[in-house]
């Protein structure tokens, strides 16, 4: 079965600083997601990546996948207190996902706890 | 206006108990899902359903039984409940084959004692 590994488990910065969450796939990657979750709270789904070598931002936030590396970062820039959560990302094992098609198979990493301190 | 909620949010239960969770979406959504959050944050699917089929089914005890009585709805009864089911139980919906995208709910945790 794939297995996404994330690193690291847990991140304190200062308000303002830069951040990286890389997500390390067992398997070749069809499709890479991000996702926050607040403490008591779902998922809320940031973004999609497909391709190799697609990048994508929202907001602050900016995720890249690298294929060849079964990998995908997630970046923060200028983090703020509404930052802070969990960061999870989650693949899908049906297969391909063109288009953006997602079966419903989807793994998850065991998230990354981001604290922004003010 | 909650787009996915579940019901109760918190759970308390001994061991052997039968209990449900609801879940109820009002977002026109086909496909909806059970998840499971252990306590080291794992995030596994156990079920989906698109409309009102059961499409995954992953390994889970058959204590564990869904029901979906219209597309909007996805209930979750577990039967004699034990210790290794404590966990946080996640309903989600989306549209078909777009599972990524789906919308959850906040979550219900269930605590078997």
């Amino acid at each position: 079965s794939q297995e996404l590994e994330q690193s690291p488990q847990s991140l304190i910065v200062q308000e303002g600083k830069n951040l990286t969450i890389n997500c390390t796939s067992s398997k070749t990657l069809y499709g890479l997601y991000w996702y926050k979750q607040k403490y008591g709270e779902g998922l809320i789904f940031l973004m999609m990546l497909q391709k190799g070598g697609e990048e994508k931002s929202h907001e602050k936030i900016t995720a890249k996948l690298d294929e060849k590396k079964q990998q995908s970062s997630l970046h923060i820039t200028a983090s703020q207190p509404s930052h802070a959560g969990i960061y999870l990302c989650g693949a899908d094992t049906g297969g391909p996902s063109a288009g953006g098609t997602s079966y419903g198979k989807l793994t998850f990493g065991q998230g990354t706890i981001l604290t922004v301190h003010p | 206006d909650t787009a996915v909620s579940q019901t109760p949010k918190y759970l308390v239960t001994q061991m052997g108990n039968d209990k449900s969770i609801k879940c109820e979406q009002n977002l026109g959504h086909d496909t909806m899902y059970w998840y499971k959050q252990d306590s080291k944050k794992f995030l596994k699917i156990m079920f989906s359903y698109n409309n009102k089929e059961l499409i995954i089914n992953e390994t889970v005890p058959n204590r564990f039984s869904p029901k979906s009585p219209d597309k909007a709805h996805l209930n979750l009864h577990i039967n004699s409940l034990e210790l290794g089911d404590s966990a946080v139980y996640f309903c989600a919906s989306s549209h078909y084959r777009r599972a990524a995208e789906a919308f959850f709910g906040q979550g219900t945790r269930l605590t078997v004692v």
